[in-house]
């Protein structure tokens, strides 16, 4: 089973400055990889896929990248509906796994 | 508007059977794979099961975790749009909501994912 580790585990920032959230694979996933975005109380939604594409509806300030086992989701100005947990997620092998999160809170 | 929506989650005993459903509308639900994954009180995502676009039992391809693999049997039926999960054997650690999602043809990925149905696995 590929581990997905996040790091951290909680990153706290103000509105208007930029935050950087890594993922690091236990081992290669090559591009498979995707973030999703979770609020309180929601379901999760789709940012990036493959690597570095931003899905539909999605705005610019959201940006993945990285290969291999290390990947990160920079965002690069928060604004206040940014603040959630973020979560990578394999899809090279079977089984699909997710990293534990980070979640990005209000400093 | 492209959409799924879980339902059947409940209290259910331990040892106990749950079958959810996910209902799917706005998209052509028999062209597309379909996955379950659940979230603990307080914890991440985990993914538990995946199936392909066919309901035939002979052509359709199906994953499981192996947290509930022999437990749980994902299956759907395209005349219905509808997705379901068997569970069985209930354990207490199984205690989440249950998220269905579509895979989306290009690549794979989980969107959308509906609202979520709790199942509660207590004495």
């Amino acid at each position: 089973e590929i581990v997905l580790t996040q790091s951290p585990a909680t990153l706290s920032v103000s509105p208007g400055e930029g935050a950087t959230l890594s993922c690091r694979a236990s081992q290669s996933v090559s591009s498979y990889l995707a973030w999703y975005q979770q609020k309180p109380g929601q379901a999760p939604r789709l940012l990036i896929y493959d690597a570095s594409n931003r899905a539909t509806g999605i705005p610019a300030r959201f940006s993945g990248s990285g290969s291999g086992t290390d990947f990160t989701l920079t965002i690069s100005s928060l604004e206040p509906e940014d603040f959630a947990v973020y979560y990578c997620q394999q899809r090279s092998n079977w089984p699909l796994t997710f990293g534990g999160g980070t979640k990005v809170e209000i400093k | 508007e492209v959409q799924v929506e879980e339902s059947g989650g409940g209290l259910v005993q331990p040892g106990g059977s749950l079958r959810l459903s996910c209902a799917a509308s706005g998209f052509t639900f028999s062209s597309y794979e379909m996955t379950w994954v659940r979230q603990g009180p307080g914890k991440g995502l985990e993914w538990i099961s995946y199936i392909s676009s066919s309901d035939s039992s002979s052509d359709s391809t199906k994953h499981y975790a192996d947290s509930v693999k022999g437990r749980f049997t994902i299956s759907r039926d395209n005349a219905k749009n509808s997705l379901y999960l068997q569970m069985s054997s209930l354990r207490a650690e199984d205690t989440a909501v249950y998220f269905c999602a579509r895979l989306l043809k290009r690549g794979g990925w989980f969107d959308p994912w509906g609202q979520g149905t709790l199942v509660t696995v207590s004495s």
